[in-house]
């Protein structure tokens, strides 16, 4: 059984730039989260789907940041216009079910370092 | 407000110590669920245990045990005779109380590194 894959795993971009971070969650999970990790602020929830909505976007700092997931599977968050404060591991989990509040654990992915020069 | 606290922002042992990192917690639901991670070097967080706010049975794995106590919201994680394997980045987390959300709250975690 594969666990939750991040694509890439680096990524280096110009500010201003816009980009995209993959994540393939555990095959059967339904809930989805992106999480970023950076120096200054820990360990930030960004956005939890379940299935293909989110029905929570609580996190994502500005509106430069979206996500979508597709099939219930493969979900990509985007940053336009990218800062050099954007900088940070973006972090993916999965887990079985929906509004479980915490029943179910949270697999995460090996992260996506992002560095805006 | 929901919150963890994990006031100790490193901690050095020696190879065969103990150690035990804190965790407290902040939450006004009577039901949620406590977490701990471990992130060594390599990045990638790794399952340890969850526990339910209505078991405070403490749990031991190998050389890893918890002790939750709800009267002082703690839920502190003690490895016994550590090893250098053991060096890594310690999260405690605490589940959301949202219906809307299953999202994770970490405290801002423990570095731990165990020299030879």
């Amino acid at each position: 059984g594969a666990g939750v894959s991040q694509s890439p795993s680096n990524k280096v971009t110009e500010k201003g730039k816009d980009v995209e971070l993959r994540c393939d969650p555990i095959s059967g999970h339904t809930a989805l989260y992106w999480y970023r990790q950076s120096l200054g602020q820990g360990l930030e929830f960004l956005i939890y789907f379940q299935g293909n909505s989110a029905p929570d976007k609580s996190g994502l700092p500005s509106d430069r940041f979206s996500a979508e997931r597709t099939g219930g599977s493969v979900s990509t968050l985007t940053i336009q216009r990218t800062q050099q404060e954007d900088s940070a591991v973006y972090l993916c989990a999965s887990s079985l079910a929906n509004y479980s509040r915490g029943r179910e654990t949270q697999y995460f992915g090996p992260g996506t370092r992002l560095l805006v020069l | 407000a929901q919150k963890v606290t994990q006031a100790q922002t490193e901690i050095s042992v020696v190879e065969k110590e103990d150690v035990t990192l804190d965790c407290v917690y902040e939450t006004r639901d009577t039901t949620y669920y406590l977490f701990w991670y471990k992130q060594p070097p390599s990045g990638e967080l790794v399952f340890l245990i969850r526990r339910n706010s209505f078991d405070e049975q403490n749990e031991i794995s190998g050389r890893y045990s918890w002790n939750f106590q709800k009267s002082t919201s703690s839920f502190n994680f003690t490895i016994t005779a550590s090893q250098v394997v053991d060096s890594a980045v310690y999260f405690c987390a605490l589940s959301g109380r949202s219906y809307n959300t299953d999202k994770l709250i970490f405290g801002t975690g423990t570095r731990l590194q165990v020299f030879p």
